[in-house]
């Protein structure tokens, strides 16, 4: 079975641009959640969807947003992107609502805003 | 709110010796806990999951983790390290909420320790 794919996988973005990034989950689940990762704040949630739903959003500003397709299939997108969005953005799928088994991640997408 | 700490950013070993990554927690009611590895330029890979049952748990790459409800803590341990251990390591706890819009689970990620396996 295919594991969590992201694309892309490296971005560069000048600082007030937008980005959007995918996420596919493995075949069958139905969660996908988002972390931002950075060295100075480690592993932080951004947001979780399930069936279509945001379930539950980290304490990130409205710049970002995501949504949840009918196949799973997610993206999260990034508004007037500043300095501080630089970072290593995860994706992971779980059959379930994420938190009652493991999740499962993608290898990320490293941004860098210029 | 639920949380995790992991004291030590950085374990060192030597290879063939045990290992320990400490991890502490505190939830309100029944923990779930996990723990993750991350190798460089990857995402997290799932090593292995406390939900109930028995304290001692086994998970992938021969590594286990031991739940102590007294102390409050769920070390990672494995007897023997091997250099291809060295990674990033992070101990995470559910946090749940019943609402009446509906509930939610996510997990709480500590701030990762770094192990350093030595030949």
């Amino acid at each position: 079975k295919a594991g969590v794919t992201q694309t892309p996988r490296y971005l560069i973005k000048t600082r007030g641009q937008q980005v959007t990034l995918s996420c596919s989950p493995i075949s069958g689940h139905r969660s996908v959640s988002w972390y931002q990762q950075t060295p100075g704040q480690g592993l932080q949630f951004l947001f979780e969807y399930f069936s279509e739903t945001q379930r539950n959003k980290g304490n990130f500003p409205g710049r970002f947003s995501g949504r949840q397709f009918s196949n799973s299939r997610s993206e999260m997108n990034v508004s007037t992107l500043e300095l501080g969005d630089s970072a290593l953005y995860l994706c992971a799928s779980s059959p379930e609502i994420a938190g009652y088994g493991e999740q499962y991640f993608g290898p990320g997408t490293r941004l860098t805003v210029t | 709110a639920q949380s995790v700490a992991q004291p030590e950013d950085q374990v060192n070993v030597a290879e063939g010796n045990p290992l320990t990554v400490k991890c502490t927690y505190s939830v309100s009611g029944n923990p779930y806990l996990f723990w993750y590895v991350q190798y460089p330029n990857r995402g997290l890979q799932f090593l292995l999951k406390y939900i109930t049952g028995d304290n001692l748990v086994k998970g992938s790459y021969g590594f286990e983790a031991e739940f102590n409800k007294s102390q409050t803590s769920f070390h990672l341990k494995k007897p023997s390290a091997l250099v291809s251990d060295s990674a990033l390591y992070f101990c995470a706890v559910r946090e749940a909420h019943t609402g009446f819009s509906g509930g939610y689970n996510k997990l709480i990620f500590g701030a990762g320790t770094r192990l350093a396996v030595h030949p």
